[in-house]
């Protein structure tokens, strides 16, 4: 079974910019979560998504935005880019609905904001 | 609100001796508990989770971890390193039930001295 992939990998954008990261999750996983990961705050909770709908949302501007469709699949959104959203982007997906259960994460997104 | 402390940023340990990362953790609910880990340039790999069955709990790769609630801990504990441990290491507190919703730790980073 394939893992969660996500796309781009690499992305070099300026400042002012907005950019689009995609996550496919691990077939049949219908929750995607999405974390921010820097040197300086670790681990971030950004949001999670089941069945489309968005349960849960960290503490983070709204210039970061996401959707999930139909088949799971998820983009996250993030507008206007400031040098601090130099980050890597990691997606993860779960096959139940609740907390608690293990989740499966990408290899990242590393955006790179000149 | 959940929280997780890692008590070693960084921790080094020679080839066949044993590993302890520690975890101390916060939750206002009964907790979900997981220990990941991070190789450079790779996705989070999940060790070990605790979802309330037994307290200690065995990973992959002969890693294992107690819950101790008295004490709101999470160690993480190896007989013996291996020069492939080396890697990054967190300790994540999910609540059991409603969203999913990973607290990190800050990580623990472990060396392998030959």
């Amino acid at each position: 079974k394939a893992g969660v992939t996500q796309t781009p990998r690499y992305l070099i954008k300026t400042r002012g910019q907005q950019v689009t990261l995609s996550c496919s999750p691990i077939s049949g996983h219908r929750s995607v979560s999405w974390y921010q990961q820097t040197p300086g705050q670790g681990l971030q909770f950004l949001f999670e998504y089941f069945s489309e709908t968005q349960r849960n949302k960290g503490n983070f501007p709204g210039r970061f935005s996401g959707r999930q469709f139909s088949n799971s699949r998820s983009e996250m959104n993030v507008s206007t880019l400031e040098l601090g959203d130099s980050a890597l982007y990691l997606c993860a997906s779960s096959t139940l609905s609740g907390g608690g259960d293990e989740q499966f994460f990408g290899p990242g997104t590393r955006l790179t904001v000149l | 609100a959940q929280s997780v402390t890692q008590l070693d940023s960084h921790v080094s340990v020679s080839e066949g001796t044993p590993v302890l990362l520690r975890c101390n953790y916060s939750s206002s609910y009964s907790p979900s508990l997981f220990w990941y880990v991070q190789h450079p340039n790779k996705g989070l790999q999940l060790l070990l989770k605790y979802t309330s069955a037994a307290t200690l709990v065995k990973g992959i790769n002969g890693f294992e971890a107690e819950f101790k609630k008295s004490e709101t801990s999470f160690h993480l504990t190896k007989p013996s390193a291996h020069m492939s441990d080396a890697a990054e290491y967190f300790c994540v507190v999910s609540e059991r039930w409603g969203a999913q919703k990973l607290v990190f730790g800050q990580g623990t980073r472990l060396t392998i001295n030959p």
